[in-house]
């Protein structure tokens, strides 16, 4: 039982470079979200999933895309990356009304 | 939306005294209660929760007790180590809104030996 797994840990991307943040749980979740973290910002929600083929914006959702295909998958995708998308990026996972399982998280910087 | 206010924002206090951090809310509809624990470089951790039907859940030398009425929740901390030295995050759910779970700004917690 992996958890909630995050891939990758760490990447350098050049303005305008689109990439996919993997994010994948083993533990049958339905709701699923994605986290940017940002000095003295807390935990802002970008997207988040209630389900499989059912995805909704959070806060900070301009520059992101997800799917959510299946119910152990859902990545993120960065579409033109800006340096102001450079933060660390959590997804997390959990039933109904309990807490979240959060992965370790990737590191981006855009440059 | 959901309103969330955590108090102090940073918390410095000698080991092996207590600490306590309160988290308001604003949606009478919130049900559960959450503190998450990040240590430096690490993910968020759930570290205890409480459900409306209760008023108090502890956990060793970790608490939160919960005022439904005034709405706010908190969590203590007793004996403190220097592991405990944190940014801990309150995160009440509703079940409304996006994603039913709003995060508060995160409470830093510093340990003094």
């Amino acid at each position: 039982n992996a958890g909630v797994t995050q891939t990758p840990k760490f990447q350098v991307l050049k303005t305008g470079q689109s990439m996919t943040l993997q994010c994948a749980q083993d533990m049958n979740h339905e709701y699923m979200s994605w986290y940017r973290q940002d000095p003295g910002m807390g935990l802002r929600l970008i997207h988040y999933s209630v389900g499989a083929g059912i995805t909704d914006q959070g806060e900070v959702p301009n520059g992101y895309n997800v799917s959510r295909s299946t119910t152990e998958d859902f990545p993120l995708r960065l579409l033109s990356a800006a340096p102001s998308q450079t933060s660390v990026y959590f997804c997390a996972s959990r039933r109904d009304v309990y807490g979240y399982t959060f992965g370790s998280g990737t590191r981006l910087t855009v440059v | 939306g959901e309103n969330v206010e955590q108090h102090p924002s940073t918390l410095s206090v000698q080991e092996g005294d207590s600490a306590v951090i309160k988290c308001t809310y604003s949606d009478s509809a919130s049900n559960y209660f959450p503190w998450y624990k990040q240590e430096l470089g690490k993910r968020p951790q759930l570290i205890i929760d409480i459900r409306s039907n209760v008023g108090e859940k502890k956990d060793q030398r970790i608490a939160v007790t919960l005022n439904k009425t005034a709405k706010h929740f908190s969590l203590h901390i007793t004996e403190t180590q220097p592991e405990d030295s944190a940014v801990y995050f309150c995160a009440p759910y509703s079940g409304g809104g996006a994603d039913g779970l709003t995060f508060g700004k995160g409470t830093h917690l510093i340990i003094q030996p």
